[in-house]
């Protein structure tokens, strides 16, 4: 069935430093993917809307400065986060939306652990 | 102001009881709701949906859920609770149209006492 796909899973990076995370979908092209934040023990918070072939949409308080994310092609959008610092460190998620066979399936990835040294 | 609610932060539940989480949802258009199921330091796994028909829906590992649109609601239920079961729970509102993307409750946290 359809996929969606992460990597890394988990990465470690010194503050300062950029980090970047991928997300794929693997068996559907997906126009729009979404792209979330979780602390732990909490919800998750939607950071940004990725658009294939055009600028992301920020939730507001989101810095897309320091969030960049980009949406290449139907399968693969990035997020990189610039000059990372501790409080950057969390859990991010992606999403992607079939709109095909699969009726409107929202497909989450595994997540990316990210902590920053 | 689109919003999903789960009123419990926390529930604890005896091995074997029956189980039954809450959501309520705040939602503009026609709601497509979700419950998701997160152990601990994993994604998300999804336990079932509801997009039209059956208000009542079931999901995998013995879930089922209920929308009663009169009440805004989308519960959560279990039969009998599993061990296993113990996790946190989310439940999410969303759209029809692909540009949009979900909202989630800020989750409850399920354990299961033996």
């Amino acid at each position: 069935g359809a996929v969606v796909s992460q990597h890394p899973s988990w990465v470690i990076c010194k503050s300062g430093t950029s980090v970047k995370i991928e997300c794929r979908s693997l068996d559907f092209q997906a126009t729009t993917m979404f792209w979330y934040r979780q602390f732990p023990k909490q919800s998750l918070m939607l950071m940004a809307t990725s658009n294939e072939g055009s600028k992301a949409t920020y939730e507001q308080g989101v810095e897309k400065d320091k969030f960049l994310i980009n949406h290449a092609s139907l399968t693969l959008s990035t997020l990189t986060v610039t000059s990372a610092h501790p409080e950057d460190s969390s859990f991010y998620i992606c999403s992607a939306r079939d709109g095909g066979i699969s009726g409107n399936t929202i497909y989450f990835g595994e997540g990316s652990w990210l902590t920053v040294v | 102001a689109q919003s999903v609610t789960q009123p419990d932060i926390h529930i604890t539940v005896s091995e074997g009881a029956s189980l039954e989480l809450r959501c309520n949802y705040s939602y503009g258009a026609t709601p497509y709701l979700f419950w998701y199921v997160q152990s601990p330091g994993q994604g998300l796994q999804l336990l079932l949906k509801y997009f039209s028909g059956d208000t009542l829906v079931q999901g995998i590992k013995g879930f089922e859920a209920e929308f009663k649109r009169s009440q805004s609601s989308f519960n959560l239920r279990k039969p009998s609770v599993h061990w296993s079961d113990a996790a946190e729970y989310f439940c999410a509102v969303g759209s029809n149209q692909a540009g949009t993307a979900l909202i989630f409750g800020k989750g409850t946290t399920l354990s299961v006492s033996s």
